[in-house]
């Protein structure tokens, strides 16, 4: 069971270029959510979604947008990368449902803006 | 506001020792629900344990147990029997039912002693 899986796992990047950081799960999950955690911190939600061609922002979503064209896929665009974006990046999903449920988070992926 | 406090950013434990780690948060929704999330050095976050509001009784897992105080609004988690395995960031975080975002804490460091 693959569960929540993002790819890239580290990027670097240069100010001003433009990357999508991918994210798709396999659990049939309605609800998902891209975090951003900044070293020493906890997560700060940027985008979710609660069902394909749903998504709304979270608490930090300026300088990024995503979509949601399938239930699987929630890919997160850095349209002109900055230093302050440099984080690393959590996906996850749940069945939101049930409130009870945790959500389930990928592996992260490490981005650096240089 | 809602709000997640954890007054301990970091911890140090004997081996085999149980150790609590303090989780407050700030509501005015009857209705909540409140994770324990763990994030070893490798990076994953890791669910542990879940505490709905209106639960009689509290929450265990294994090793895991929340010592839940309604009143005074605090999710304490308690791991018994520590093992060097539990040396790890500790995330508490909370969700109202009326919405789909998770608030969370800014985490505890708990590193354990052989």
């Amino acid at each position: 069971n693959a569960g929540v899986t993002q790819t890239p796992k580290f990027r670097i990047l240069k100010i001003g270029q433009s990357m999508t950081l991918q994210c798709t799960q396999d659990m049939n999950h309605n609800y998902m959510y891209w975090y951003r955690q900044d070293p020493g911190m906890g997560l700060k939600l940027i985008y979710y979604s609660v069902g394909a061609g749903i998504t709304d922002k979270g608490e930090v979503p300026n300088g990024y947008n995503v979509s949601r064209s399938t239930t699987e896929d929630f890919p997160l665009r850095l349209e002109l990368a900055a230093p302050s974006q440099t984080s690393v990046y959590f996906c996850a999903s749940s069945y939101q449902e049930y409130s009870n449920q945790p959500q389930h988070f990928g592996d992260g992926t490490r981005l650096s803006i240089l | 506001a809602q709000k997640i406090t954890q007054t301990q950013p970091g911890m140090f434990v004997q081996e085999k020792e149980a150790v609590t780690l303090d989780c407050t948060y700030d509501t005015s929704d009857q209705s909540y629900g409140l994770f324990w999330y763990k994030q070893p050095s490798s990076g994953e976050m890791i669910f542990l344990i879940y505490q709905g509001s209106y639960d009689e009784q509290n929450a265990t897992e294994g090793r895991y147990s929340l010592n839940f105080q309604k009143a005074r609004k605090s999710a304490n988690l308690v791991i018994s029997a520590s093992q060097l395995g539990d040396s790890a960031m500790y995330f508490c975080a909370m969700r109202n039912y009326s919405n789909y975002q998770l608030i969370w804490g800014a985490g505890t460091k708990l590193i354990i002693k052989p």
